[in-house]
């Protein structure tokens, strides 16, 4: 166990709706990671806020968002879904502002886009 | 940006034999090069990591060397066990302040047989 939460672990929806995932960090931990996983992309990041702002941003359509709030816990907005949506959703903590400290990542949320 | 090229893709030894994977990266100012274990179905597990400072790093079983001339580097795992059985992904991050992120390798699929 990895000290880091997310729900839901499963979600299942339609093409063009928007769902929202949630993750909250290690106790201690002031930077989330979000990373998504299909089967033919590997482990793509998406963003990373630290403390509350915006530190770094990857591959992450206009169609999703997300924030960090002040308790530190993230949550991310996936809006218009479409069936390349599907993919295993991951958020990783670490303790400071830059990727090269420790990652530690949650169990995933398994996002179907049907 | 970063690049990071995995290999091999899958692999498969003999319990008990030793095992090598194998990456390469393309940004000479990436100094921190992370190793993860994802079993099927769970979170990617940080095992081992190195910086760019050292040359090499042991773990009991695991081991991981860098050469930042060739911009290569390889984890080794001996004495290979059936719970050895996973996907192995690196990673690669310059230091580069607000703009850090973890680049990954496509993984390697390891399977240790009796």
């Amino acid at each position: 166990d990895s000290g880091v939460t997310q729900t839901p672990k499963h979600l299942i929806t339609a093409t063009g709706q928007r769902v929202t995932l949630r993750c909250s960090p290690r106790s201690g931990d002031l930077s989330v990671y979000w990373y998504q996983q299909s089967l033919d992309q590997g482990l793509q990041f998406l963003i990373q806020y630290y403390n509350g702002e915006e530190r770094a941003k990857g591959n992450i359509l206009e169609r999703f968002s997300a924030q960090q709030f002040p308790d530190l816990h993230s949550e991310l907005n996936l809006s218009s879904l479409e069936l390349g949506d599907s993919a295993l959703y991951f958020c990783a903590s670490s303790v400071g502002p830059d990727a090269n400290y420790e990652q530690y990542f949650g169990p995933g949320t398994r996002l179907t886009v049907t | 940006g970063e690049n990071v090229e995995q290999h091999p893709s899958t692999l498969s030894v003999q319990e008990g034999d030793s095992a090598v994977i194998k990456c390469t990266y393309s940004d000479s100012a990436s100094n921190y090069f992370p190793w993860y274990k994802q079993e099927l179905g769970k979170r990617p597990q940080l095992i081992i990591d190195i910086r760019s400072n050292v040359g090499e790093k042991k773990d009991q079983r695991i081991a991981v060397t860098l050469n930042k001339t060739a911009k290569h580097f390889s984890l080794h795992i001996t004495e290979t066990q059936p719970e050895d059985s996973a996907v192995y992904f690196c990673a690669a991050t310059p230091f580069t302040g607000t703009a850090s992120k973890l680049t990954f390798g496509t993984g390697t699929r390891l399977q240790v047989t009796l």
